[in-house]
């Protein structure tokens, strides 16, 4: 069975830093691209972040350009995003997801996290 | 990187179809055949539930189905069931590991 579990949120002042984490089971890791992907509280879902088995070409949604990195360990079978100069519209609930391949390209996140939530507060 | 369009809200009988629309653009509705659809119950995660525009993942039932014409696709639940009630997001691949997904629509079965 595929497992995604989050971790690493918190309550953060604007201008702070967080590191999440996901740890991922079930599936060969390193066979997959991954992803962020947030749902700010009562919205719905943004992507963030997504880099590719190897860790090459990570890639960011505007909103988050500059300040997030993303990266992955294919020794632990972890997904990371190192998260910082935060701002008050980061706040989210943050999902990492598994990139899946269809014919053709890989396009669609086929599983999903259950979150883990940052909020970001003086 | 703007949002892909969806209804706020749809709603239908149960035994009805529905359909929800998603709108992009030229850059990612329009460019790819990669739409994706996803079903999320309040306080889960969303659930994957179609892909390139018109396929089913194992498990999903055939109620559920994809199209897409231009810029737009749409999802059509056939059959609604009370369990479909639920938001659904669209999203599309916009190229260079990029993707963009739908504001969300809230259905609501009768």
């Amino acid at each position: 069975e595929v497992q995604l579990v989050e971790s690493g949120g918190g309550v953060v002042r604007p201008g702070g830093s967080l590191r999440l984490s996901c740890v991922t089971s079930g599936f060969t890791f390193d066979d997959y691209g991954m992803s962020w992907v947030r749902q700010a509280p009562g919205k719905g879902l943004e992507w963030v972040s997504g880099i590719n088995w190897d860790g090459g070409s990570p890639t960011y949604a505007d909103s988050v350009k500059g300040r997030f990195t993303i990266s992955r360990d294919n020794a632990k079978n972890s997904l990371y995003l190192q998260m910082n100069t935060l701002r008050a519209e980061d706040t989210a609930l943050y999902h990492c997801a598994r990139v899946g391949c269809g014919s053709g390209s890989c396009s669609y996140f086929d599983h999903w996290g259950q979150g883990t939530l940052v909020t970001v507060s003086s | 990187q703007s949002a892909l369009t969806q209804p706020p809200s749809a709603s239908g009988s149960p035994g009805q179809s529905v359909t929800i629309s998603c709108t992009g653009t030229s850059s990612d509705v329009g460019a790819y055949k990669y739409v994706s659809w996803y079903q999320q119950h309040p306080g889960k995660a969303p659930k994957f539930m179609l892909y390139e525009v018109t396929k089913r993942p194992s498990g999903v039932p055939d109620r559920f189905s994809g199209s897409k014409s231009g810029n737009t696709a749409s999802l059509t639940v056939s059959g609604l069931q009370a369990e479909d009630e639920a938001d659904y997001y669209c999203s599309s691949y916009a190229g260079f590991n990029n993707w963009v997904f739908g504001g969300g629509t809230k259905l609501t079965v009768l």
